[in-house]
């Protein structure tokens, strides 16, 4: 059974840093395409970054360029997201989700992990 | 990167059909047959519903169909039903950046 679950979320001042990690299990990591897609409270869902499968090609939404950075560790089967300089715009449920086949869809979802920027 | 634009909200009865629009542009949904639909419950992760315009992942019932006719996707539920309750969003490739999500469209069964 394919499953996603992410870690990491909690409450950060603005201009703070966070690591969200996500582990995966029940198929073979290194051979999809992984995501991060987020959810404001109440609103709608973002794309926000994806990573190659051997992790040599990065793709991030504008807002976030330069600020985070998405990896992978195919040994430990995770998925990262580094966030620097967060924003009060940043707080979201962020979510892990698998790629059914590159730029085919979003397969798989993990449960979402909750960011909070406040002071 | 706008997002695609899709109705707030649509309803119907239950057994009744629904379309769901999914309007882009020429840099998306017009030039990629690569658009998805989610249906999201309440407090509930993403699920995939429909992939390549019109293809059915394993396990979706076949009442959720897909099409695209220029810049506009669309998502119809047939034989609406009280658990079809839920937000949808539909989901473009969009080349260089390369994924946009829709709006948001609330389904209400009445």
């Amino acid at each position: 059974e394919v499953q996603l679950v992410e870690s990491g979320g909690g409450l950060v001042q603005p201009g703070g840093s966070l690591r969200l990690s996500c582990a995966a299990s029940g198929f073979i990591f290194g051979n999809y395409w992984m995501n991060w897609v987020r959810q404001a409270p109440g609103k709608g869902l973002e794309w926000v970054a994806s990573i190659k499968q051997d992790g040599t090609a990065e793709y991030y939404v504008d807002s976030v360029k330069g600020r985070f950075t998405i990896s992978r560790d195919s040994a430990k089967n995770s998925l990262y997201l580094h966030m620097n300089s967060l924003r009060a715009e940043d707080t979201a449920v962020y979510y892990c989700a698998r790629d059914l086949d590159h730029v085919r869809g979003f397969d798989y979802w993990g449960q979402g992990t909750l960011v909070t920027v406040s002071s | 990167q706008s997002a695609l634009t899709q109705p707030a909200s649509v309803s119907g009865s239950p057994g009744q059909s629904i379309t769901i629009s999914c309007t882009g542009t020429s840099s998306d949904v017009g030039t990629y047959n690569f658009v998805s639909w989610y249906q999201q419950h309440p407090g509930k992760a993403p699920k995939l519903m429909v992939y390549e315009v019109s293809k059915w992942p394993s396990g979706v019932s076949d009442r959720f169909s897909g099409s695209k006719s220029g810049n506009t996707a669309s998502l119809t539920i047939s034989g609406l039903q009280a658990d079809d309750e839920a937000d949808y969003y539909c989901c473009s490739y969009a080349g260089s950046r390369p994924y946009v999500f829709g709006t948001g469209t609330k389904v209400t069964v009445l």
